[in-house]
């Protein structure tokens, strides 16, 4: 099993729908981390969460760090939100473990 | 403030040749990791470099090395490539690393091994 595991694989919607992304973990860790890799590679990071919540824009992460458990909500979402998106942990060896990503298409 | 900058972009060479892979940090971060991303394996955690020292390494062969320098660049290698090794290399940069400070990614490396 793996240590980081993310549901859906892939998420199709309608522009405008509300999105939610899982992240459930088994090991122990330091922070978690949600990011956005578009087509071409790059990777932009989203939130580092240790607890509680956080918003930025359209998007809002949240954690439950007793049931190890993670989400990430767009609201009001849009075709430019379309790109894999990734959960990772950190871990106190200075590793991050990654899931293995939601691939999200918004259509118009 | 300038971002991170892994060079080259894209790269193409020759089973059994060697590859030397670079990364510069924001301005300021002491600590960089590296990472490789296949579409079988995922994102795989390679090593970590904090003020020069390497402070993990993942579980890859000793073909994959690396080392940071004193202005916090640092330089991925690996030798003797093999087909597999055919990958997108990203690094990682940030203040004090991933354990607490939030991670800064370059636009990785396309390695194509032939």
């Amino acid at each position: 099993k793996n240590e980081v595991e993310q549901s859906p694989q892939n998420l199709t919607a309608q522009e405008g729908e509300f999105i939610t992304i899982n992240c459930s973990y088994s090991v122990g860790i330091s922070a978690l981390h949600w990011l956005q890799q578009h087509p071409g590679g790059g990777i932009v990071s989203l939130f580092m969460l240790s607890s509680g919540k956080k918003k930025h824009g359209r998007l809002i992460a949240t954690i439950n760090i007793q049931e190890k458990h993670s989400s990430l909500h767009i609201t009001a979402s849009h075709p430019r939100d379309s790109a894999v998106y990734i959960c990772a942990v950190s871990r106190s060896n200075y590793q991050l473990i990654w899931g293995a990503g939601t691939k999200l298409i918004i259509k118009p | 403030k300038a971002g991170v900058t892994q060079t080259p972009r894209y790269l193409i060479k020759t089973r059994g040749q060697q590859v030397t892979l670079s990364c510069s940090p924001i301005s300021g971060h002491r600590s960089v990791s590296w990472y490789q991303q296949t579409p079988g394996q995922g994102l795989q955690f390679l090593f970590e470099y904090f003020s020069e020292t390497q402070r993990n390494k993942g579980n890859f062969p000793g073909r994959f090395s690396g080392r940071q320098f004193s202005n916090s660049r640092s330089e991925m290698n690996v030798s003797t490539l093999e087909l597999g090794d055919s990958a997108l290399y990203l690094c990682a940069s940030s203040s004090a690393g991933t354990m607490n400070t939030e991670a800064f990614f370059g636009q990785g490396t396309r390695l194509t091994v032939v």
